[in-house]
């Protein structure tokens, strides 16, 4: 079975600018979640998504956002992009909500410049 | 809110050596609880995990126990590998039900010969 899949693995864009990441969960899998990954702040949860509903949000200024579609890939925009954004982007994947485990993609490094 | 504390890193051992990485979380309600491992350049690949209290969870000789009364999770290994070089998160889900995770500050090990 495939794993989680991120596009890009890297991204280099300059403040100001905006970018789409893009998740593929493992199939079968309705919920999607994102995290960002700084040496700073390390792991910090983004956004839940479930059957295209967002279901829970983290303490991230509105720039962020992000989308499900109905075959449950997932994408998160971040506009007008700020040097502190340059992080680890990491998507993951689970069955369902609950206390079912949530596996990981590889993350898509985004480099602002 | 909910949080969880690790011990700092980098943690350095040498290989055979016994391993222990604490973990105590905060935390309303009676969240699951995980330990993920992230090799460099990687995502985050859950290692073990536990859904109540006296539970033991267990991978590839890693074990750690859901400790209700001292709120700990702490990860133990009875002889680490240079293969075991990685960072180590300790995480909790949402007592909520929801997918979102809070993770520690994460653990750096390396293993030496």
């Amino acid at each position: 079975k495939a794993g989680v899949t991120q596009t890009p693995r890297y991204l280099i864009k300059t403040r100001g600018q905006q970018v789409t990441l893009s998740c593929s969960p493992i199939s079968g899998h309705r919920s999607v979640s994102w995290y960002q990954q700084t040496p700073g702040q390390g792991l910090q949860f983004l956004f839940e998504y479930f059957s295209e509903t967002q279901r829970n949000k983290g303490n991230f200024p509105g720039r962020f956002s992000g989308r499900q579609f109905s075959n449950s890939r997932s994408e998160m925009n971040v506009s007008t992009l700020e040097l502190g954004d340059s992080a680890l982007y990491l998507c993951a994947s689970s069955l369902s909500q609950g206390k079912g485990e949530q596996f990981f993609g590889p993350g898509t490094r985004l480099t602002v410049l | 809110g909910n949080s969880v504390t690790q011990m700092e890193g980098p943690v350095t051992l040498s290989e055979e050596a016994f391993l222990t990485i604490n973990c105590t979380y905060t935390a309303t309600g009676y969240p699951s609880l995980f330990w993920y491992v992230q090799y460099p350049g990687e995502g985050l690949q859950l290692l073990l995990k536990a859904t109540k209290a006296d539970d033991k969870g267990s991978n590839k000789g890693f074990e750690a126990t859901y400790r209700k009364e001292t709120t700990s999770f702490h990860l133990e290994k009875g002889s680490v590998q240079v293969s075991d070089s990685a960072v180590y998160f300790c995480a909790l889900s949402d007592p909520g039900g929801g997918n979102k995770l809070t993770f520690g500050t994460g653990t750096q090990l390396k293993v030496e010969l």
